[in-house]
């Protein structure tokens, strides 16, 4: 299995601000997948980031809204722009690790927009 | 429209006895299906999974059990201790043709298992 480095892992933000959240893998990974759990609710993919190309959005999440980055295998970030409470949720990174059929999960990052 | 249903958002049953948390699912495409525990303030782990191909796969305490033509899988968790207290997820997915797959989670069902 990997292990997955996620920061920060909680922030209490001003509307408006943009949010950068990091997540570092100890093994490469081919895809990594962005996840949104809002209060109640089930966990959304947002995108799926590949390395050296654009991330893939799912449906109702734009790149100008959720911009990520994946410049190796081993890394990624998302960020949270101009941000309203409708933003307040959990982030989750995760990877499915070479041989594996589920995902690997980081530790969340719990953002509070007031 | 949500794909992967959990209807019951929460559940109590007393240390030692089953837990049964139940999920359903829309998609007959769904090919793989798995259970995730996720305690507060940490990320979802993985708990057990099973393929379309299976009725049932244990693991220690936990089994799971796929009925397809009532696209409805379960966990039980036999005997049930406190610490198993956590928002159980259930997700489905099938194959893209990248040759990962995308998973659907459910809503989640918190338990807690009462000393």
């Amino acid at each position: 299995s990997a292990v997955i480095s996620q920061k920060p892992s909680r922030d209490i933000c001003q509307r408006g601000t943009s949010l950068t959240i990091q997540c570092q893998v100890d093994s490469q990974v081919t895809m990594m997948f962005w996840y949104r759990q809002q209060p109640g609710q089930s966990l959304t993919l947002i995108a799926t980031a590949n390395q050296g190309s654009e991330a893939t959005y799912e449906s109702g999440f734009v790149i100008d809204k959720f911009p990520i980055s994946r410049p190796n295998l081993t890394f990624s970030t998302l960020t949270v722009s101009n941000m309203s409470p409708e933003d307040s949720s959990i982030y989750l990174c995760s990877v499915i690790p070479p041989g594996s059929y589920g995902y690997t999960f980081g530790s969340g990052t719990r953002l509070t927009v007031v | 429209d949500q794909q992967v249903k959990q209807n019951s958002p929460s559940l109590s049953v007393q240390e030692g006895r089953i837990s049964i948390l139940n999920c359903d699912y829309t998609n007959s495409m769904f090919d793989y299906f798995l259970w995730y525990k996720k305690y507060p303030a940490e990320g979802p782990t993985f708990l057990i999974s099973i393929s379309s191909i299976k009725d049932k796969n244990e693991d220690g305490r936990f089994t799971v059990f796929l009925n397809k033509s009532a696209k409805h899988l379960s966990l039980h968790i036999v005997p049930s201790q406190p610490g198993d207290s956590a928002v159980y997820f259930c997700a489905a997915s099938s194959k893209l043709t990248s040759g990962t797959y995308k998973y659907i989670f459910g809503t989640g069902t918190r338990l807690k298992v009462l000393a």
